[in-house]
C-alpha cells in the first residue's frame, strides 16, 4: 500500500556521503511533513528526522533532512559502520480519509 | 522516559482474532494529547501503520480513532486510562497478518500525528494453524 517510493538500497565506503530519495505525491509529503526513521537488525525503528529537517534529540549531525514539493531526502554524511541499518521515510496522507504511510525502505550498506 | 512494551500471544489459528496490548510506563497513556498508534512489520518487509487513538476533539478527524483503509474492517483499537494501556484487535487473520506488531506514541499536534518518538520492542505475531 505504501505510496512513498524509496530506493531499495544504497552503499558506500566509510566516510563517504550517501542520500536516500522519498518520493510521494501532494496528497502526502506535499501537504504534510516527512519524517524519516532509522531501524537496526532485529529493533524497533527510531526517530531521526521529522517535520521534514529537524534532528531529533541524541541523533548524530551527520543526519539531515530535506524536503522540496513531493519529495524528501535523508543524508547521511561521513558514513559509519553503525550507520548500516534501514531507514523509512514517512508522512501523513490526506486521500482515503488520511491514513499514515511509510516508505519502502531502503537498506544503507557500508562496504 | 515513556516505554511501551506489547504483550500477546506469538500463534493465532486463521479466521481468528488477535488481541494484543501495549503496557505504557513512565508517564500517563493521556490520549487528549498524544496518538497512540499500532504498526505492524511482516518478516523482511516494511512498515504498515495500522491505526490510532486520539480523543482531543481538535483533531482533524472526528472520533478517537483512525485506522488504515485496507484493515479498517478488521481493527479495533482502544485504551484503558485506568491500566495505563493500549489494545489491539485483528480479526479474520490469514498468514498476511504474519508480522512483528509495534505500539508507538506520536507528540501532541493539533491536526494530525506526524512522527513516532516512543516505540515499543515489537512482538511477533505469527499465524497458522
Amino acid at each position: 500500500q505504501s505510496v512513498l517510493t524509496q530506493p531499495p538500497s544504497v552503499s558506500a565506503a566509510p566516510g563517504q556521503t550517501v542520500t536516500i530519495s522519498c518520493s510521494g505525491a501532494s496528497s502526502n509529503i506535499g501537504d504534510n511533513t516527512v519524517n524519516w526513521y532509522q531501524q537496526l537488525p532485529g529493533k524497533a525503528p527510531k526517530v531521526l528526522i521529522y517535520y521534514n529537517d529537524l534532528l531529533s534529540s541524541g541523533v548524530s549531525g551527520r543526519f539531515s533532512g530535506s524536503k522540496s514539493a513531493t519529495s524528501a531526502s535523508l543524508v547521511i554524511s561521513g558514513l559509519q559502520s553503525e550507520d548500516e541499518a534501514d531507514y523509512f521515510c514517512a508522512a501523513w496522507d490526506d486521500s482515503l480519509n488520511g491514513f499514515y504511510v511509510f516508505g519502502t525502505g531502503t537498506k544503507v550498506t557500508v562496504l | 522516559q515513556v516505554q511501551l512494551q506489547e504483550s500477546g500471544p506469538g500463534l493465532v489459528k486463521p479466521s481468528e482474532t488477535l488481541s494484543l496490548t501495549c503496557s505504557v510506563s513512565g508517564g500517563s497513556i493521556n490520549s487528549k494529547t498524544f496518538y497512540w498508534s499500532w504498526i505492524r512489520q511482516p518478516p523482511g518487509k516494511g512498515l504498515e501503520w495500522i491505526g490510532y487513538f486520539h480523543d482531543s476533539g481538535t483533531a482533524k478527524y472526528s472520533g478517537p480513532t483512525k485506522y488504515n483503509p485496507s484493515l479498517k474492517s478488521r481493527v479495533t483499537i482502544s485504551v484503558d486510562t485506568s491500566k495505563n494501556h493500549l489494545s489491539l484487535k485483528l480479526s479474520a487473520l490469514t498468514a498476511a497478518d504474519t508480522a512483528v506488531y509495534y505500539c508507538a506514541r506520536a507528540p501532541p499536534t493539533m491536526i494530525v500525528p506526524h512522527y513516532f518518538d516512543f516505540w515499543g520492542q515489537g512482538t511477533l505475531v505469527t499465524v497458522s494453524s
